[in-house]
């Protein structure tokens, strides 16, 4: 199947900070990414669908000046949490359909605010 | 996408086979029944999926009951490293389809020895 990569794996930042996080997708185009958080012990909750060379839609509840979608190619999307705090602190996870519109997820990044 | 009901954990010995139900009440004829699980720490992986047939891979089989309002997922001969939350989801497949995925609670399995 088509492989999702994700970087960091792993974050830990001070308050306040800015953290980047990627989304490619390895051997397949996407138009269309998904990013997902997932707190401990719940499942995942869909938090913004980024779309290439258009602006990114967002869940109800989720603040985009705080968290910055760019789809910059095909195979790219980044999110971006903008002065993060430790309720920030979650797993974030992505998604990219291929051409048959399977869904393919990537590893996560475990995301620690301090 | 339609809900679906899944129990919240279930336990399943070692080499045994693990039974997962997911009750999907009110799947539209055009809604597949996919299965996902996700190990601890990492990104949902995909199982398998079916329409209205039972459907076998290599990491298990799905049985969809007759009128397509529950469906088992069944790991035949389940070891240690299938401790993982099960995701039962119901959608409409194909390109044309809306893509993203709704998750509920999962099942929680865990395999003991």
């Amino acid at each position: 199947g088509a492989v999702v990569s994700q970087h960091p794996s792993r974050v830990i930042c001070k308050s306040g900070t800015s953290v980047k996080i990627e989304c490619r997708s390895l051997d397949f185009q996407a138009t269309t990414m998904f990013w997902y958080r997932q707190f401990p012990k719940q499942s995942l909750m869909l938090m913004a669908t980024s779309n290439e060379g258009s602006k990114a839609t967002y869940e109800q509840g989720v603040e985009k000046d705080k968290f910055l979608i760019n789809h910059a190619s095909l195979t790219l999307s980044t999110l971006t949490v903008t002065s993060a705090h430790p309720e920030d602190s979650s797993f974030y996870i992505c998604s990219a359909p291929d051409s048959l519109n399977e869904q393919f997820f990537g590893p996560g990044t475990r995301l620690t605010v301090l | 996408d339609a809900k679906t009901t899944q129990p919240t954990s279930m336990d399943c010995a070692e080499g045994r086979a693990a039974n997962l139900p997911c009750n999907h009440s009110t799947i539209s004829g055009n809604e597949y029944v996919y299965w996902y699980r996700q190990i601890h720490s990492q990104g949902p992986q995909y199982i398998i999926h079916g329409l209205k047939n039972n459907e076998t891979n290599e990491m298990a089989s799905l049985i969809i009951t007759e009128d397509r309002k529950s469906s088992t997922l069944i790991l035949p001969h389940a070891t240690l490293r299938d401790t993982a939350v099960y995701y039962c989801i119901v959608r409409v497949a194909g390109a044309n389809a809306g893509n993203m995925l709704t998750f509920g609670g999962g099942t929680r399995l865990m395999v003991k020895p």
